[in-house]
């Protein structure tokens, strides 16, 4: 167990809607990063967040958008669902602040997403 | 840009043998990180090692070890007497030192472990 909790474990849901996955970060990391794994584009970074603030965005849809709360969770919201977003979410945490040298990213279980 | 290929899609191997999973990385910083991860069946991410570019030393754990050379831009893995437990896909990625430090995945390797 890593210590990085995401919720749902799974969500189905339809093209066109919008969900939200959620991610409480291990004691004591300020930085929370979102990655998307689906089979053609393998694993790929989103979004990053330290103590509250973005800090590097990746390959993320202008369809998605994240924030970070003042207890440090993150939430990472998916719109306007297609077919192509059907893909499991990873969201992983570490302590340092960016810059500070790269420190060791744990990972949650992930959601799965389908979209039908 | 950073790159990170792991040539080898699938690996077969049958118990107790040895197998080294491969993985070269690009990129032109002079300060990076690299790291191994596993996803068993299961689908979570596990973090496995770190290294550092200043630090070439290589590495043993149980019956895991890392070869980090940078003259050939590589950072495999080694699993000795292989066990179906090892059975997962393994991801070597790479991150460089700038805000942000995002991690760089390779296509990741499936290794299966059989009795």
């Amino acid at each position: 167990d890593s210590g990085v909790t995401q919720t749902p474990k799974h969500l189905i849901t339809a093209t066109g809607q919008r969900v939200t996955l959620r991610c409480s970060p291990r004691s004591g990391d300020l930085s929370v990063y979102w990655y998307q794994q689906s089979l053609d584009q393998g694993l790929q970074f989103l979004i990053q967040y330290y103590n509250g603030e973005e800090r590097a965005k990746g390959n993320i849809l202008e369809r998605f958008s994240a924030q970070q709360f003042p207890d440090l969770h993150s939430e990472l919201n998916l719109s306007s669902l297609e077919l192509g977003d059907s893909a499991l979410y990873f969201c992983a945490s570490s302590v340092r602040e960016p810059g500070a040298g790269s420190d060791t990213q744990y990972f949650g279980p992930g959601t799965r997403l389908t979209v039908l | 840009a950073q790159k990170v290929t792991q040539a080898q899609t699938e690996i077969s191997v049958v118990e107790k043998e040895d197998v080294t999973l491969d993985c070269v990385y690009e990129t032109r910083d002079t300060t990076y990180y690299l790291f191994w991860y596993k996803q068993p069946p299961s689908g979570e991410l596990v973090f496995l090692i770190r290294r550092n570019s200043f630090d070439e030393q290589n590495e043993i754990s149980g019956r895991y070890s890392w070869n980090f050379q940078k003259s050939t831009s590589s950072f495999n893995f080694t699993i000795t007497a292989s066990q179906v437990v090892d059975s997962a896909v393994y991801f070597c990625a790479l991150s460089i030192n700038q805000a942000g430090t995002a991690l760089i995945f390779g296509k990741g390797t499936t290794l299966s472990v059989s009795s």
